[in-house]
């Protein structure tokens, strides 16, 4: 079955400080793939995608994914975090299906920011 | 503009009873998602609407669990006999399309309690 593992439950940082959000999938074939944020008491919105085309994708408030598909991978990345960012984080995979919206989560890590 | 719209916001319940939730997509999305949220968990799919009909039930996780779009706007979630595991958040998302460029739209979420 697919699968969409998230390797950090929780990670802790400083501001200013780069991180890195660990993301893997179990897929073979053709994917579409997400990360979503949801901010304390907000709703889960999106981050940023990847459908085809350049590996690298850039989304909203300075956070970039890199797709990798011999590593089967979708790291998120943002060089300096704020306080801001303090929310939790999911990777989602869309596999084998045209619909896009019907997705499989990770179990997301929460990211806390110290001030 | 108005987002998704999902009500109630906390709903407890006694074991066996049966219960609704309501979602109110943006206006004009025509697809609607149901997904699940259990506690240190990402969301689960459990349902999507394409217009009036469920184009794709398969994450129902039995038949207590139904779900009707019938004007194609509001939907409504049923659970019958409710179960203490079926305590979660219970998630509704709308988007225009079922095409890649159709992001979804979270609601906040309905907070079943099955006590």
């Amino acid at each position: 079955a697919q699968s969409v593992s998230q390797h950090n439950h929780h990670v802790i940082l400083s501001e200013a400080a780069s991180l890195e959000l660990g993301c893997n999938y179990s897929y073979g074939g053709t994917v579409n793939l997400f990360w979503y944020v949801q901010y304390p008491g907000q709703h889960l919105q999106l981050l940023l995608k990847y459908f085809s085309g350049d590996p690298l994708v850039k989304g909203i408030k300075g956070f970039e994914a890199e797709f990798i598909k011999s590593k089967f991978s979708f790291n998120l990345r943002k060089p300096s975090v704020q306080w801001s960012d303090t929310a939790e984080y999911f990777c989602a995979v869309n596999a084998g299906s045209s619909n896009t919206g019907k997705l499989i989560f990770g179990q997301g890590t929460t990211l806390q920011v110290k001030p | 503009g108005a987002g998704v719209s999902q009500t109630p916001s906390n709903k407890v319940t006694e074991k066996g009873k049966y219960v609704e939730l309501r979602c109110d997509p943006i206006s004009g999305h025509t697809a609607l998602y149901w997904y699940r949220q259990s506690l240190g968990q990402g969301p689960e799919f459990l349902i999507y609407f394409q217009g009036t009909g469920a184009a794709d039930d398969s994450g129902l996780p039995n038949d207590r669990f139904f779900a009707v779009r019938p004007e194609g706007s509001v939907s409504t979630l049923k659970i019958q006999r409710t179960e203490r595991g079926d305590s979660a958040v219970y998630l509704c998302a709308s988007s225009l399309g079922l095409s890649y460029n159709s992001p979804l739209h979270f609601g906040n979420g309905t907070r079943l309690t099955v006590t």
